[in-house]
């Protein structure tokens, strides 16, 4: 079956410093993934869609000069939260849509904490 | 725009009981539908999915959902439950020309051996 990575898993960081998420598509190729936030007992909040070769998609509110988005390749799409605020911990689900179908397919999520 | 609602919040359930789930969208073109399941610590997976055709859909686990397009309604059933069916599911609709997918608030599902 399908299957999406995303690294790292987990991640603490200072306040005001950058982390990269990686998500990648491990034996399929996806022009488009999409990124989430899953706020603690509530659903996925899309926050972008992130194309191959062009500038990513980001859902109302969504701040796009916070949350970089990098898709470089037709398997590998960058997460990066700029200047990070302990209200910027999440946890962070990236998806991937097979070019051929409609359905996506998850990563395990990545746990931000920002101290 | 695309919308989902789903009803439930918290359904608990003891083995061998009937599970419906219900699920309500808001487009009135084409749609694509699915459930996902989110097992304790484990990432979302898809359970099923419709896009066109019989509109009775059956996927893993002996889970299955009927379109109903009169209702806008996807609900999702399963005839006897078991104690590891416990997960959260989540109703997501995907309209015609949008690449992105709504997802509901999710369904926590506590199935009691």
């Amino acid at each position: 079956g399908a299957v999406v990575s995303q690294h790292p898993s987990r991640v603490i960081c200072k306040s005001g410093t950058s982390v990269k998420i990686e998500c990648r598509s491990l034996d399929f190729q996806a022009t488009t993934m999409f990124w989430y936030r899953q706020f603690p007992k509530q659903s996925l909040m899309l926050m972008a869609t992130s194309n191959e070769g062009s500038k990513a998609t980001y859902e109302q509110g969504v701040e796009k000069d916070k949350f970089l988005i990098n898709h470089a390749s037709l398997t590998l799409s960058t997460l990066t939260v700029t200047s990070a605020h302990p209200e910027d911990s999440s946890f962070y689900i990236c998806s991937a849509r097979p070019d051929a179908g409609y359905e996506q397919y998850f990563g395990p999520g990545t746990r931000l904490t920002v101290t | 725009a695309q919308s989902v609602s789903q009803h439930n919040h918290h359904v608990i359930l003891s083995e061998a009981a009937s599970l419906e789930l219900g699920c309500n969208y808001s487009y009135g073109g084409t749609v694509n539908l699915f459930w996902y399941v989110q097992y304790p610590g484990q990432h979302l997976q898809l359970l099923l999915k419709y896009f066109s055709g019989d509109p009775l859909v059956k996927g893993i686990k002996g889970f299955e959902a009927e379109f109903i397009k009169s209702k806008f309604s996807f609900n999702l059933r399963k005839p006897s439950v078991q104690w590891s069916d416990t997960a959260e599911y989540f109703c997501a609709v995907n309209s015609g020309g949008y690449q992105k997918v709504t997802f509901g608030t999710g369904t926590k599902l506590q199935v009691i051996p």
